[in-house]
């Protein structure tokens, strides 16, 4: 089944604690991005990546770090998380040039 | 930058009853694509319908279809027979070389 995955779903952490979502993608997608939904503000890009190693920042890039090692997996790290990334997450991917994307399924962190 | 505006936070319709959700957009582009993405309370994001910029034709998915207006930079949602799986935050989004852009999302009730 072509899907998008995430890990973990939920994440409850401490201010300052690495941490880490995965975001994998069987579909043989070149672009994988992250982005951040909060209420009343829709979802905003953090990162996206057009393909192995290149990457580039979105709108609300602070705080947060990725890499594309390799073509189906694209994790957001977060190395000191703060109580303003608090949010739902969602990993997406496309072919480069299309312009439905697919989502993962979210996830929904907790920074105390 | 391209920018995207659902001016309704919340609509509610009766069952069996149509309801028409709005958004706008803005762009200097003339090859992009509209979506409207559906979000139940499983946080899933669901593709409902999505138009090509260039066809003049309005796009429809069974119950679902757009009303695109390309000069006004409108594009809006009418749900026909509104059934309760209906009810869900729904987003208008704009996508063009990979890049997509979210309004703040209209959340829709459905009563019985």
């Amino acid at each position: 089944e072509a899907q998008v995955t995430q890990n973990p779903r939920y994440l409850i952490t401490v201010t300052g604690k690495k941490l880490t979502v995965t975001c994998s993608q069987n579909m043989n997608h070149e672009y994988m991005s992250w982005y951040r939904q909060d209420p009343g503000l829709g979802l905003r890009q953090i990162y996206y990546s057009m393909n192995v190693e290149v990457t580039d920042k979105g709108d609300v890039p602070e705080g947060y770090k990725v890499s594309r090692k390799e073509k189906r997996n694209f994790p957001l790290i977060l190395e000191s998380p703060s109580p303003n990334q608090t949010s739902l997450y969602f990993c997406a991917s496309s072919f480069v040039g299309a312009y439905e994307q697919y989502f993962g399924p979210g996830t929904r962190l907790t920074v105390t | 930058a391209q920018t995207v505006t659902q001016s309704q936070p919340e609509m509610s319709v009766q069952e069996a009853e149509t309801v028409t959700l709005s958004c706008t957009y803005d762009t200097s582009e003339s090859d992009y694509y509209l979506f409207w993405y559906k979000q139940p309370p499983s946080r899933q994001m669901i593709l409902v319908i999505r138009q090509e910029a260039y066809k003049q034709q309005n796009a429809t998915e069974n119950r679902f279809s757009v009303n695109f207006q390309k000069a006004a930079k409108s594009f809006s949602l009418k749900i026909s027979d509104s059934q309760l799986g209906d009810a869900a935050m729904y987003f208008c989004a704009y996508g063009d070389n990979n890049d997509m852009r979210f309004g703040a999302g209209t959340r829709l009730t459905v009563k019985p």
